[in-house]
């Protein structure tokens, strides 16, 4: 399967607990994006990586989510202290796009769905 | 005021039917809009992209009226699969980079 992955697919964690997904794009994308969507609404954007270049961050990331990709490739996101309003599905998706800008077609994972108890 | 605005439905209708969806979207400067399809516990998917010459796919046909920040889908012909949420999305591009503006969603359910 070449399609952009997601793992766990399924995380249930006690408040205020640690947890990190992990994000596999399609290898030959550059770009990354990770999105979080709860019932009800749409995907709502965090944060966007260009390589490894992280460009972007949304006012939704607040100071105990950080996101990483170390090698332009796979990327993580960590949330610090869950708290239960942290509940949500956590979508990555990949493009490639040139650095000068522009868009092409954003390929979805599958998604983790995170519940905090 | 929401960067994409859609009517959350759901729209209820029998196989055959034809369906259309409205979107409306705040800033002016956008530049790129896209319809993407979520299925129940799924990811969002591209169904297609908008032009502002308008553009078919089979029975999707899509519109975008820039005066006044509209976009629309149209399903002719309805199926059972095309049951699913319908999501307008507006790409917003600055000097960072890019990133999709999704509205909420709208719940089409299709019956025989």
């Amino acid at each position: 399967d070449t399609g952009v992955s997601q793992n766990p697919r399924h995380k249930i964690t006690k408040r205020g607990q640690n947890v990190t997904f992990r994000c596999d794009p399609i290898s030959e994308h550059n770009r990354l994006y990770w999105y979080r969507q709860t019932l009800g609404q749409g995907p709502e954007f965090l944060t966007y990586f260009q390589n490894e270049a992280q460009l972007e961050k949304s006012r939704l990331l607040s100071d105990r989510f950080s996101a990483e990709r170390p090698k332009g490739s796979f990327s993580t996101l960590e949330i610090q202290r869950t708290e239960q309003g942290d509940s949500a599905m956590y979508l990555c998706a990949s493009s490639f796009g040139p650095a000068s800008g522009g868009a092409n077609e954003q390929f979805f994972g599958p998604g983790t769905r995170l519940t905090v108890l | 005021r929401k960067e994409v605005e859609q009517d959350p439905g759901p729209f209820n209708v029998p196989e055959g039917a034809t369906v259309a969806f409205n979107c409306t979207y705040s800033n002016s400067a956008s530049q790129s809009f896209f319809w993407y399809r979520q299925d129940c516990r799924k990811e969002p998917k591209l169904l297609m992209s908008v032009y502002s010459s308008g553009n078919e796919d089979g029975r999707f046909t899509a519109q975008l009226n820039r005066a006044s920040q509209y976009i629309s889908l149209l399903i002719r012909d309805s199926k059972l699969s095309d049951s699913a949420t319908y999501l307008c999305v507006v790409l917003k591009i600055n000097q960072a980079g890019t990133a999709l503006i999704f509205g909420k969603g709208t719940t089409l359910s299709v019956s025989s």
